[in-house]
């Protein structure tokens, strides 16, 4: 099960793009990359998913190198309400994407 | 457009008491899945079922059961609570077979504290 890494905070003021990096060294060739959000007392929501190069959706971007090896969650412009964990996955295509396991997350704090 | 219902929100049980965790969705998704989140945590996978009848253990299943006898339920039950179960639990479901990189639909969560 490919294992990721993701900084455990991050802090920023309103209106900055926000980066987030996760590392995830051994993926597997089959492997999607999928980012969600949790706002406390929440479930965690879909955010956005890629497989190579870059993705973008009406709520973020996500950028994966050629080696695929880390991909970065880009929100753009963050306000308030983007104060959220973010957790990053990599499926697990060895085991046919059944046991999908989330790890300690990103806690992002925008500062007003 | 209901989604993922979990029920109850909120439930306070006595160490050795029982109860079921409810769960279900509107979707016709094959796949899903528990989970639980202790303060400050990411989430763990408890049990998660690939179809109607078939159920398997994830990361933390001691203490908990499964069944799935319908596609839309997928019901947790703790036999005989313990305060270390104290957690909120969290269901989700997504379509599975050849949308195995599909992403997970999240239940609102089960507030659960044992005394």
């Amino acid at each position: 099960l490919a294992k990721t890494t993701q900084p455990i905070s991050m802090d920023s003021y309103e209106g900055q793009e926000v980066n987030i990096t996760c590392s995830h060294n051994n993926i597997a060739t089959n492997d999607y990359i999928t980012w969600y959000q949790q706002f406390p007392s929440q479930g965690p929501r879909f955010i956005i998913q890629g497989y190579k190069t870059k993705v973008t959706n009406e709520v973020a971007s996500l950028f994966i190198p050629a080696d695929r090896k880390s991909s970065t969650l880009s929100l753009p412009r963050v306000s308030l309400s983007d104060t959220a964990v973010y957790y990053c996955l990599v499926g697990d295509s060895s085991g046919g994407y059944q046991k999908v396991t989330f790890g300690t997350g990103t806690k992002l704090q925008v500062i007003p | 457009n209901a989604g993922v219902t979990q029920t109850p929100k909120f439930q306070v049980l006595k160490t050795g008491q029982s109860m079921t965790l409810q769960c279900a969705q509107d979707m016709n998704h094959e796949y899903m899945s528990w989970y639980r989140q202790d303060p400050g945590m990411g989430l763990r996978l408890i049990h998660y079922s690939v179809g109607a009848g078939i159920t398997d253990q994830g990361e933390v299943p001691n203490g908990y059961n499964v069944s799935r006898s319908t596609t839309e339920d997928f019901p947790l039950r703790l036999l005989s609570a313990a305060p270390s179960q104290t957690s909120v639990y969290f269901c989700a479901s997504r379509p599975s077979g050849g949308a195995r990189n599909s992403p997970l639909h999240f239940g609102n969560g089960t507030r659960l504290t044992v005394t």
